[in-house]
C-alpha cells in the first residue's frame, strides 16, 4: 500500500518555510525522505527509525509518529536549491513510495 | 565509492519487442531493488532481492516481466513483450542489508520508450 503525501505541491519564495506530511494506512518499521530533481536519480535525505525519533540536516528536518504512522519533512528558511520533488518511502516489509510533492523556490 | 550502475540510460523500441536492463549494485550490498517510475509518479517497487533470493516481487508483472540476480550480485531485468504503458524509468538501487534502517542507494535509471 502506497503512503498518501500532502501537499501534491508547493510554489515558496526563498527564505519561506514548508512541511510535507506522509502517511501511512500500514504499522511502520522506518520512514525515508528522498529528493528528487528532473531527470536524475533520488537522492537520499534521511532515515527515521520507530521510536519517535527527529532528524535534520542543515535546514531540512524530519519527524516520525510510529502511533499514527505519520511522518512530516520540514522545510526552514528554503533555498533555491530546495526545489525538486520530494518522496516519501515507508518501510513495512518493503519501501513504498508516496506520489510525490513537487516543491518550487523561487527568488 | 562506485555507486548503483545501469545500463542501458537510454532505449527506444517498438511495442512487442523485448528489452533487458542490467544493475550492479554498490560493493557488498545484499539487498537489489528495481523500481518503475511513471512520468509524474512516484517510484514503484517491482521486485525486491536479498543475495540472489526474491524477498518481494508481488508488484511486478509477471507475465511478461522477469528479473534474476544469479549470483547475488549484478541483476537483470527484462520485459518481454512490450506494452506502450511500460514506458518508465527504470531505477535500480541497493542497501547494505534490507530498507528497515538502511540508506537506498539509486542509480541514475533506464529511460525506456515503446513507441
Amino acid at each position: 500500500q502506497q503512503p498518501v503525501q500532502s501537499p501534491q505541491a508547493v510554489i515558496l519564495r526563498e527564505g519561506e518555510d514548508a512541511v510535507i506530511n506522509c502517511s501511512s494506512s500500514k504499522a511502520l518499521y522506518s520512514v525515508h525522505w528522498y529528493r528528487q530533481k528532473h531527470g536524475e536519480a533520488p537522492v537520499f535525505l534521511m532515515i527515521l527509525l520507530k521510536g519517535g525519533e527527529q532528524k535534520g540536516h542543515d535546514k531540512i528536518s524530519a519527524s516520525f509518529n510510529e502511533k499514527k504512522q505519520q511522518s512530516s519533512l520540514y522545510l526552514t528558511a528554503s533555498q533555491l536549491s530546495y526545489s525538486g520533488t520530494y518522496f516519501c518511502g515507508t518501510v513495512n516489509n518493503d519501501m513504498r513510495f508516496g506520489a510525490g510533492t513537487r516543491l518550487t523556490v523561487k527568488p | 565509492e562506485a555507486g548503483v550502475a545501469q545500463s542501458p540510460r537510454y532505449k527506444i523500441i517498438e511495442k512487442r519487442q523485448s528489452v533487458a536492463f542490467w544493475c550492479n549494485p554498490i560493493s557488498g550490498h545484499a539487498t537489489l531493488y528495481w523500481y518503475q517510475q511513471i512520468l509524474g509518479q512516484g517510484p514503484k517497487l517491482l521486485i525486491q532481492f536479498q543475495n540472489n533470493g526474491v524477498v518481494d516481487d508481488s508488484q511486478l508483472p509477471k507475465d511478461r516481466f522477469s528479473a534474476e540476480r544469479l549470483k547475488g550480485v549484478d541483476s537483470t531485468l527484462k520485459i518481454q513483450p512490450a506494452k506502450l504503458e511500460d514506458s518508465a524509468v527504470y531505477l535500480c538501487a541497493s542497501s547494505l542489508l534490507g530498507p528497515s534502517g538502511n540508506t537506498i542507494y539509486f542509480g541514475e535509471g533506464s529511460w525506456l520508450t515503446v513507441v
